[in-house]
């Protein structure tokens, strides 16, 4: 059975200070790894996939590992920002008839002016 | 990306109620769609996954008969409560896939009084 484990469940930086969120998982057959970022009250939004076959990701600030022998994955982000505040949660999809996403419980991540 | 909808984003209803929740793919076709439940500093639950034109599948410990769902389309996807009570009350979020990536919709938080 897939499991999903996030370190820290919870992070509080000064602003512009750069970090990493963990990810790590259980079977390392899976399909992809996707990032999400989730507002208080508000549903996800995808930040980053990355595929099976790929080693990392980036889009602006943001820049996610993926190390699928070792079931690890991190979520690194430079130059942190107060609006960055959020949970960010890690997801993996195994492709099957049944494939689902095995969320993580997330990482919460405040960031101080 | 591709966009998901939800609505309503808020409902506040009666115990004993029923309440329908719509899920739309506004710029896809979504061959699959999954409804999930968050409690207040949780994870996503998946409730259930439902394939357009066919019965949904339910995860364990979710009954069908209070959460019926249906997927008459490829961009629309129904989740109602039936009989809602106060225990029923949470944050619904809706997803829905294209190949291999999932996007969520805002979410819908059912209060039951």
């Amino acid at each position: 059975k897939q499991e999903v484990t996030q370190i820290p469940a919870a992070l509080s930086v000064p602003e512009g200070e750069n970090l990493v969120l963990n990810c790590s998982f259980t079977d390392s057959a899976i399909y992809n790894l996707q990032w999400f970022r989730q507002d208080p009250g508000k549903g996800l939004t995808s930040l980053l996939l990355i595929q099976s076959s790929q080693r990392e990701q980036t889009s602006g600030r943001l820049n996610a590992s993926l190390d699928k022998s070792s079931g690890r994955s991190t979520l690194y982000i430079a130059a942190s920002q107060p609006g960055d505040s959020a949970t960010y949660l890690c997801a993996v999809f195994r492709a099957s008839n049944t494939g689902k996403l095995i969320f993580g419980q997330g990482t919460t991540l405040q960031v101080k002016p | 990306g591709a966009v998901v909808s939800q609505h309503p984003s808020r409902v506040i209803c009666k115990s004993g109620t029923s309440v329908k929740i719509e899920c739309r793919s506004l710029d896809f076709q979504a061959t699959t769609m999954f409804w999930y439940r968050q409690f207040p500093k949780q994870s996503l639950m998946l409730m259930a996954t439902s394939n357009e034109g066919s019965k949904a599948t339910y995860e364990q410990g979710v009954e069908k008969d209070k959460f019926l769902i249906n997927h008459a389309s490829l961009t629309l996807s129904t989740l109602t409560v039936t009989s809602a009570h106060p225990e029923d009350s949470s944050f619904y979020i809706c997803s829905a896939r294209t190949g291999y990536e999932q996007f969520f919709g805002p979410g819908t938080r059912l209060t039951v009084l």
